[in-house]
């Protein structure tokens, strides 16, 4: 089963700053990742799929890039909206897929 | 517009069985996969498994084999998640997701999420 470690575990940032999130597979799994943003109460929300194509609707602000086994997404100018947590997700055995531990983005 | 409506929350007790649903409209049910996802409370995201309506093709993560039954009704556009005897650690929300995509590419990503089921199980 393919592990995907994120990091940092909460990342503590103003309104207007960059976040970087980090998530990290344990074997290479090409270009096959997700991300997802969840609030609290809400259900997930895809953000980005392929490494770096945005989903539908999603700001421009967010951008994903990596491949093999780290990736990165990218929040330019954090808006008061965007502080939740972020998951990655892999598909690269699909269906088979796995989820990574979440990154939480807070207000600073 | 894709809608994927999750049934109420339950509350249970341990050694009990439980079938939750999550039926699904505004695109072709037998044509996209549908996944269950484990939250505990304060904890992230699980793959349970995921199923295939047009054939039934069905897939569980070794987490969760043995563990719970996954199904679906094409006739009435519904998938299920059951539990024939529930522990307490099964208290969570699940949530449904579908790998139906407005976008070309995304069909092997979750675009589309049920509003999750929340189960207690205790005594």
């Amino acid at each position: 089963e393919i592990v995907l470690t994120q990091s940092p575990g909460t990342l503590s940032l103003s309104p207007g700053e960059r976040a970087t999130l980090s998530c990290r597979a344990s074997q290479s799994i090409s270009g096959y990742l997700a991300w997802y943003q969840q609030k609290p109460g809400q259900s997930p929300r895809l953000l980005v799929y392929d490494a770096s194509t945005r989903a539908t609707g999603i700001p421009a602000r967010f951008s994903g890039s990596g491949s093999g086994t780290d990736f990165t997404l990218t929040i330019n100018s954090l808006e008061p909206d965007d502080f939740g947590i972020y998951y990655c997700q892999q598909r690269t055995n699909w269906p088979a897929l796995t989820f990574g531990g979440g990154t939480k983005v807070e207000i600073k | 517009e894709v809608h994927l409506v999750q049934s109420g929350a339950e509350v249970r007790k341990p050694g009990e069985s439980l079938k939750i649903s999550c039926e699904a409209s505004g695109y072709s049910f037998i044509s996209y996969w549908i996944a269950w996802v484990r939250q505990m409370p304060g904890k992230g995201l699980e793959w349970m498994g995921i199923i295939f309506p047009g054939d039934s093709d069905t897939r569980y993560s070794p987490s969760f084999q043995g563990q719970v039954t996954i199904s679906a009704d094409k006739s009435i556009s519904t998938a299920y998640l059951q539990w024939n005897s529930l522990q307490s650690s099964d208290t969570a929300i699940y949530y449904c997701a579908s790998s139906y995509c407005h976008a070309p590419g995304c069909h092997n990503y979750f675009e589309s999420w049920g509003q999750g089921t929340l189960v207690t199980v205790s005594s």
